[in-house]
């Protein structure tokens, strides 16, 4: 999606080290939303974020809004190979009740 | 179970047949989405809907017909099937708008 960019496309890390993945829309994200997702499998729920400033947490893994409710990024603190698969971001950009998703960041970790 | 389930997880068909995916929720959540996933264009919205008898068309619904006569389910036919709706298709439900969509495991359809 264009209203919605993730970058980077793909990423390929030592395990051990430190990530970041980012969203960036070109409209006002209202709920900014990311998801994992492994190869052949669904979209697993990670966090929300809905607040400019927020910061959320789930184990190695942050998710911060900015303050002017347009980017997000993702951060992996210490990866694992267990964090390999492919990261979405999506959002609310309307209050029409869909979401508008980015085409995903495919981040392999290496041992 | 609770939980959104998509049937089946895997189907070969050819050209030209009918083919129906189910996707069932448990949650009485109001919206429900159905996307395609395929390499290079990400998750595209096919059919959405926001209430029983209440649907809309997404980014992509030509060849596709959806039904929402219960809240828990959402059916996505594809009337005549042609090889370019070979793809992944993903359900979603999600109680309301800020919240966020929860996805089935999807069914991998093979248009011969």
């Amino acid at each position: 999606s264009q209203e919605l960019e993730q970058s980077p496309q793909s990423l390929i890390v030592q395990e051990g080290k430190n990530l970041t993945i980012n969203c960036t829309s070109s409209k006002t994200l209202y709920g900014l939303y990311w998801y994992k997702q492994k190869y052949g499998e669904g979209l697993i729920f990670l966090m929300m974020l809905q607040k400019g400033g927020e910061e959320k947490s789930h184990e190695k893994i942050t998710a911060k809004l900015d303050e002017k409710k347009q980017q997000s990024s993702l951060h992996i603190t210490a990866s694992q190979p267990s964090h390999a698969g492919i990261y979405l971001c999506g959002a609310d950009l309307t209050n029409a009740g869909k979401s508008t998703f980015g085409d995903g960041t495919t981040l392999t970790v290496k041992p | 179970d609770a939980g959104i389930t998509q049937s089946p997880r895997y189907k070969i068909t050819e050209t030209g047949r009918q083919v129906t995916l189910m996707c069932h929720q448990t949650w009485s959540h109001s919206y429900m989405f159905w996307y395609r996933q395929d390499l290079g264009h990400g998750l595209r919205l096919i059919y959405y809907s926001a209430a029983a008898d209440i649907t809309d068309k997404g980014e992509v619904p030509d060849g596709y017909v959806v039904s929402r006569s219960k809240t828990e389910n959402f059916p996505l036919t594809l009337e005549s099937a042609t090889r370019s709706q070979t793809s992944v298709y993903f359900c979603a439900s999600r109680e309301g708008w800020m919240q966020p969509q929860h996805f089935g495991d999807g069914t991998r359809l093979s248009i011969l």
